[in-house]
């Protein structure tokens, strides 16, 4: 079935490290990604990971695959007041699709 | 760089009426996906099309259809709206030819009094 889920709050320290986790269903995802929501605003793509690889690392933002557990996280580090915001993981349910996204982590930095 | 773009950005309905959404996709991406947002919810994939065909079909009431015209762009046009149509409608486009990632567009929000 389709189901991609995650945690919803995440509460860190300005200056600290954040790691959101999702788990996903789709085997067969080519690709999983990482989508930022800031209030009121679109989905801002932030990164992706392609399924054969196992990490992909992006200036702040580093992706961990584990594709046996079908368990993806993102870690932030430095967190930043501005990284407050809600984060997304979504796989890609068959081959160019639809995505499949999880309940969303809302990211709360305190200074 | 070009971005998907989405009108109009805010719309006001009353039960009953009819709504028209536009989405402009990045130039040279051939697929448009639309999805729906309710409050404090995840999207909701709606519908989608390659190149002018309906290629997938989600959660999308019979009230609503949509269509992609010759030049790419889409149109999602709801009638009969009720309160709980209320909410944030994205758009997004991707190219078949290049990894197939989805770009969004800022989004329509739309209130059904």
């Amino acid at each position: 079935g389709e189901d991609v889920e995650q945690s919803l709050f995440l509460s860190v320290r300005e200056g600290d490290s954040s790691v959101i986790n999702c788990t996903y269903t789709d085997s067969s995802s080519t690709y999983l990604y990482w989508y930022k929501q800031e209030p009121g605003a679109g989905l801002q793509l932030l990164t992706y990971i392609f399924s054969n690889m196992d990490m992909k690392q992006d200036q702040r933002l580093t992706v961990l695959l584990n594709k046996k557990d079908k368990h993806l996280s993102l870690r932030i580090a430095d967190t930043q007041t501005g990284d407050s915001a809600i984060y997304f993981c979504a796989e890609v349910y068959n081959q160019g699709g639809k995505l499949i996204f999880g309940q969303g982590t809302e990211l709360s930095v305190k200074p | 760089a070009a971005g998907v773009i989405q009108s109009p950005r805010h719309l006001i309905k009353e039960k009953r009426e009819t709504a028209t959404l536009k989405c402009y996709p990045i130039p040279r991406h051939d697929t448009v996906y639309w999805y729906q947002q309710g409050p404090g919810q995840d999207p909701q994939f709606l519908i989608s099309f390659y190149e002018k065909m309906q290629s997938d079909k989600g959660s999308i009431p019979d009230r609503f259809s949509a269509q992609q015209f010759s030049d790419y762009h889409s149109e999602l046009n709801m009638s009969s709206l009720e309160l709980g149509d209320s909410a944030l409608y994205f758009c997004a486009s991707s190219s078949t030819s290049y990894q197939e990632t989805q770009y969004f567009g800022p989004g329509t929000r739309l209130l059904v009094l």
